[in-house]
């Protein structure tokens, strides 16, 4: 089975703290995804990495950095928390097919991490 | 795609009801559609993926249908159980792009 695991379930922040959610999969995915969702919206894309160390700005990036050294993990970074960051974020993995088309292959999340920033 | 709309927005069955909910989305450059259960608590848990107009996808008690021309996806839970309670999620891709949009989730409660 896949699994991706995200370093902390609850996390608590203070306005202007750098922060750091860490990202796992075990299954050797190339993709990984950073998204966050907020009440009354859907599951929105910060950044989403198809390979070590390459990345490419999602829907909405703006306070958000991103870092993938290892094929495994993918770091999301809140350069300098704020208040309008609080959300619940989530990660997600998926292969990269053989054809290269990224779009029908299935995304696996991990549990998500509850931000709050006060 | 832009907008992508599940109704209904949540609720309430008896336990064994039967129910299904709507996943709309526009229809021109459409290429793959998911759905994906969220249990509190838990990651979102992908179920089908359906690309052809007319697919039908079944997974035990929870089935789904497309309809690519016009726009829409159904997914049906039949003999719903207590644990069928979650938010279902859709997710439409289109041609030339890697991203999901993801709809809002239609909230299902199923009282025991």
């Amino acid at each position: 089975d896949v699994k991706v695991t995200q370093s902390s379930r609850y996390l608590v922040k203070r306005t202007g703290e750098k922060v750091f959610l860490e990202c796992v999969q075990d299954m050797d995915h190339e993709n990984m995804f950073w998204y966050r969702q907020d009440p009354g919206l859907g599951l929105r894309l910060i950044y989403f990495s198809y390979d070590v160390k390459m990345k490419e700005k999602g829907d909405i990036p703006e306070g958000y950095s991103v870092s993938r050294e290892k094929k495994e993990r993918f770091s999301l970074i809140l350069e300098s928390a704020s208040t309008n960051q609080t959300s619940m974020y989530l990660c997600a993995s998926s292969f990269r097919s053989s054809r290269g088309r990224l779009k029908q292959e299935t995304q696996y999340f991990g549990p998500g991490t509850r931000l709050l920033v006060l | 795609i832009l907008n992508v709309e599940q109704s209904p927005q949540s609720l309430h069955v008896q336990e064994g009801d039967s129910t299904n909910f709507t996943c709309s989305f526009p229809s021109s450059n459409f290429y793959a559609l998911h759905w994906y259960r969220w249990e509190t608590a838990k990651s979102p848990e992908a179920l089908f993926v359906m690309t052809l107009n007319g697919d039908e996808k079944k997974k035990g008690r929870i089935s789904a249908t497309l309809n690519t021309k016009e726009g829409y996806s159904y997914l049906y839970i039949k003999g719903s159980q207590p644990e069928d309670s979650a938010t279902y999620l859709c997710a439409p891709t289109t041609s030339g792009t890697y991203k999901y949009i993801f709809g809002t989730g239609t909230r299902l409660k199923v009282l025991a």
